[in-house]
């Protein structure tokens, strides 16, 4: 069966420090994954979503950026965070029709 | 694009009692989606809906394809304290089936 890994589970970063979240599948090759954003309360944004290794589409103008360099890791990343970059942050693949998530990073940002 | 429409936004009912809430678009979808996302944990795929009319349930959950394809319901009956958390619909943006567009979501509540 296949399973979804997020990675760290929570994070607290400065303002104006790099981030580095991490997504990984097991049990499917060439998944779609996506990244989403949710703010408290709130409903999803996407964020990023790939067909395959090292192709990324952008949802989302911002300061944030995604990379696929394996089949079945996706990576979220910032080089400077801002405030408004507090959230929590899903990830999810897609075989046909559907979406499965991932558990969720929390992140603050101070 | 296309946007999903959920009402109500929160609902606070008593445990054991029944729940209703629907998603409406102003396009027609082929596929209807619904979710279940409990505090702090990623949502979790509770029903899938290919046909209009359809009617599934999963447990004590019932979601519906609404006959114009452009609204689904779901029903939860004899709530329980467990329950609780946001339930999101979702739809495909495009034929492909890879991009979903979401509900705001219906925040649920249960009292013991």
């Amino acid at each position: 069966s296949q399973t979804i890994h997020q990675w760290p589970a929570t994070l607290v970063q400065p303002v104006g420090s790099p981030l580095s979240l991490e997504c990984t599948v097991e049990g499917t090759s060439n998944p779609n994954l996506y990244w989403y954003r949710q703010a408290a309360g709130r409903g999803l944004q996407l964020l990023f979503y790939s067909v395959g290794i090292g192709q990324i589409s952008s949802e989302v103008p911002q300061n944030l950026s995604a990379s696929r360099p394996q089949d079945r890791q996706f990576i979220l990343s910032s080089k400077k965070l801002l405030l408004s970059d507090s959230g929590f942050y899903l990830c999810a693949w897609s075989p046909t029709g559907t979406q499965y998530f991932g558990p969720g990073t929390r992140l603050t940002v101070l | 694009g296309q946007q999903l429409n959920q009402s109500p936004q929160s609902m606070f009912i008593q445990e054991g009692e029944d729940v209703s809430m629907n998603c409406t678009s102003s396009s027609i979808f082929n596929t209807w989606l619904w979710y279940k996302q409990e505090p702090g944990e990623g949502p979790v795929l509770l029903i899938a809906l290919y046909k209009a009319g359809e009617l599934t349930s999963n447990g004590r959950l019932t979601a519906q394809f609404g006959i114009t394809r452009k609204d689904s319901f779901l029903n939860i009956s004899a709530s329980i304290p467990s329950d609780v958390g946001i339930y999101f619909c979702a739809g495909p943006l495009n034929n492909a089936g890879n991009m979903l567009t979401f509900g705001g979501g219906t925040r649920l509540m249960v009292k013991p």
